[in-house]
């Protein structure tokens, strides 16, 4: 099956600083989402973008599929933040693929 | 904003019961999913519905699963047989249709003990 990488599994980042997240996966794929899973366990859809650049907020994400990744930028980052980002590839018939996440804590 | 409701959002089961997990998909949504999570690990597919049938499911999917759409509106996960290794986070999702954003519900989390 498709392989999902993230990088970098664990991010520490001070309140205010910016990050980049980066998802590179191994084959074509229809479409690609990234969630944020809160503390709390849910996922919240932040981006569906199966190529090009989108902005929401102090969030923004590009995905370049001929070279199969796809970035997510955080920027003035909040407490807030910190939880957990999955990149996920929607390929074959009909099923999302995740990676296994970025960890990101930011502290105040 | 519509979303997908689950319901119980927590359950603790005896090894050897069975479970049904319930879910609301968003209302004019075509296609359905059942996903899980072990704690601390990614989220791992395992079936989708679509048009009343099973449409595709994953090695995990083995026979003490099943799905069922009983009415126009609920969408359950029945686990017949319940194992400690299926203590996890269950969530239901759904889309309008194939290659659209897919919408996931709060999720289910279902400890055995």
């Amino acid at each position: 099956g498709i392989q999902v990488e993230q990088s970098p599994p664990d991010l520490i980042l001070q309140e205010g600083a910016n990050s980049t997240l980066r998802c590179n996966f191994s084959d074509s794929v229809n479409n690609l989402q990234w969630f944020h899973q809160n503390p709390w366990g849910q996922l919240i859809n932040l981006f569906y973008i199966p190529s090009g650049t989108k902005q929401n907020g102090r969030l923004s994400a590009t995905t370049v599929a001929t070279e199969r990744y796809s970035l997510l930028y955080i920027s003035s980052s909040q407490t807030t933040d910190s939880g957990v980002y999955f990149c996920a590839v929607d390929y074959g018939n009909n099923r999302l693929a995740f990676g296994k996440g970025n960890q990101v804590v930011v502290i105040p | 904003e519509p979303e997908v409701t689950q319901t119980p959002s927590h359950q603790v089961t005896q090894m050897g019961q069975e479970v049904i997990l319930r879910c609301v998909p968003i209302s004019n949504h075509l296609y359905f999913y059942w996903y899980r999570q072990i704690l601390g690990q990614k989220v791992e597919f395992l079936v989708s519905f679509y048009n009343n049938e099973i449409s595709e499911k994953s090695e995990i999917f083995d026979d003490q699963f099943s799905v069922e759409r009983p009415d126009g509106s609920n969408f359950t996960l029945k686990i017949r047989s319940t194992k400690l290794e299926d203590s996890a986070m269950y969530f239901c999702a759904s889309r309008v249709m194939a290659g659209n954003t897919i919408y996931f519900g709060e999720g289910s989390w279902l400890t055995v003990v």
